[in-house]
């Protein structure tokens, strides 16, 4: 069982740049959110979809797309990058919304 | 406002010398309290949930226990491999509502021989 894998685990981007980070889940979890992480802050939730077709905003949407492919697959997108997206992003899953979350080992986005 | 709080933001120990992490929360309809450990660059690998005070859990020289207001996760006998970053979650949400995760900044602990 590979868990949470997403990709890529570097990127760097220039301002207003687009790229999408890719996150699969194999233990057949319904929930799947995106959190980003900064020095001196707690993780923070980007978007959710607590069920296959749904989608929801978190705590710090603005500037993100996610799309949940499938049950498996959630991705996150930035259409047009900014210096204060520079963080480590964090893919993760439930079975159950909000409990035992499990996570991916993360992306180091930096934007120049 | 922060709704959870991790004192100490640091802490450092010798080999040995057993000590506590403190999680504080002031979120209203607790669901659930989970603790996780993080490791450089990895993501948070999860290690406890306790859901109801007086509640306790163990695991190796961890055991995490849970009031109405706090949580504590203790450490004895600590080891340099339990060196890492231990952080702190709460679910919160009354009602039908799926609730909020709250995540805190976390203490970065560090057991030298």
């Amino acid at each position: 069982n590979a868990g949470v894998t997403q990709t890529p685990k570097f990127q760097v981007l220039k301002t207003g740049q687009s790229m999408t980070l890719q996150c699969a889940q194999d233990m057949n979890h319904n929930s799947m959110y995106w959190y980003r992480q900064d020095p001196g802050m707690g993780l923070r939730l980007i978007y959710y979809s607590a069920s296959e077709g749904t989608t929801d905003k978190g705590e710090v949407p603005n500037g993100y797309n996610v799309s949940r492919l499938n049950k498996r697959e959630f991705s996150l997108r930035l259409e047009s990058a900014a210096p204060s997206q520079t963080s480590v992003y964090f893919c993760a899953s439930s079975e159950l919304t909000n409990r035992r979350v499990f996570f991916g080992s993360g992306t180091q986005l930096s934007v120049l | 406002e922060d709704q959870v709080t991790q004192s100490p933001e640091a802490l450092r120990l010798q080999e040995g010398e057993s000590s506590s992490l403190n999680c504080s929360y002031t979120v209203s309809g607790l669901r659930g309290l989970f603790w996780y450990r993080q490791d450089p660059g990895k993501g948070p690998e999860f290690l406890f949930t306790l859901y109801s005070a007086g509640e306790e859990k163990e695991k190796e020289r961890l055991k995490a226990t849970l009031t109405k207001k706090e949580s504590f996760l203790h450490i004895t006998a600590p080891k340099p491999e339990d060196s890492a970053t231990y952080l702190c979650a709460v679910q919160a949400g009354r009602g039908s509502t799926l609730g909020r995760l709250y995540f805190g900044r976390g203490t970065q602990l560090t057991v030298w021989p």
